[in-house]
């Protein structure tokens, strides 16, 4: 089975650029992999911003971007907000079964 | 509105079966598939497989076939997660999800095995 991997963690500064990227063991990802990404806070379910690559909900707040970068799928938050603390964790197609990354801790410090 | 509202906490002793649930409203049940994720207690989310309510077509992962059922119902609009024979391992929060675009979470069930 494929691994998926995410950085463990990230600190960002209020108002600062940050880039969480995704993994794929099998090789390069694609826009086939579908890669969806979500936020979840402590106690809460996960909600989620971006899929099919680069596709947000209304939802999704306009500083978040999905696309794909150097063979990975990647998340970029311009402009962090303290708001914006949480685990953040990418999601793939393998051609049926799915897969999560094992997430990324993001501090907005 | 879509909503997805799951059954609420269970708790349980290894070796007994469960099945929660995952009650929709407000969209067309049969045409999207319904997934469930789990979430052990501090780690991450795992994609445990997919079922498609029109037909009951469903999609495991590798790691949870076998151990877990999922299956819905049209006539109610609600999906299921059933075991037959729990262990402390399932111990977890389970969430139901749309699988479309992934937009729309039940609230998640939580699940306690122990003796």
């Amino acid at each position: 089975q494929a691994v998926v991997t995410q950085e463990p963690s990230l600190t960002v500064s209020p108002g600062g650029t940050v880039t969480l990227t995704c993994d794929s063991s099998t090789g390069a990802v694609t826009s086939g992999h579908k890669p969806h990404w979500f936020q979840q806070k402590p106690g809460q379910a996960p909600r989620t911003l971006i899929y099919d690559t680069n596709i947000k909900h209304s939802w999704t707040p306009a500083r978040f971007s999905g696309s794909l970068l150097g063979g990975k799928a990647a998340l970029t938050l311009s402009g962090a907000q303290p708001e914006d603390e949480a685990e953040y964790y990418c999601f793939l197609s393998y051609s049926g079964p799915w897969l999560f990354g094992g997430g990324t801790k993001l501090t907005v410090l | 509105e879509v909503q997805l509202v799951q059954s609420g906490a269970e708790m349980k002793q290894p070796g007994e079966s469960l099945k929660i649930s995952c009650k929709t409203s407000g969209y067309n049940f049969a045409n999207y598939w319904i997934g469930w994720v789990r979430q052990m207690p501090g780690k991450g989310l795992e994609w445990m497989g997919i079922i498609q309510p029109r037909d009951s077509s469903s999609i495991y992962s590798p790691s949870f076939q076998g151990q877990v059922t999922i299956s819905a119902d049209k006539s109610i609009t609600t999906a299921y997660l059933q075991w037959s024979s729990l262990q402390a391992s399932d111990t977890a929060m389970y969430y139901c999800v749309r699988h479309f675009g992934y937009d729309y979470w039940g609230q998640g069930t939580l699940v306690t095995v122990s003796s």
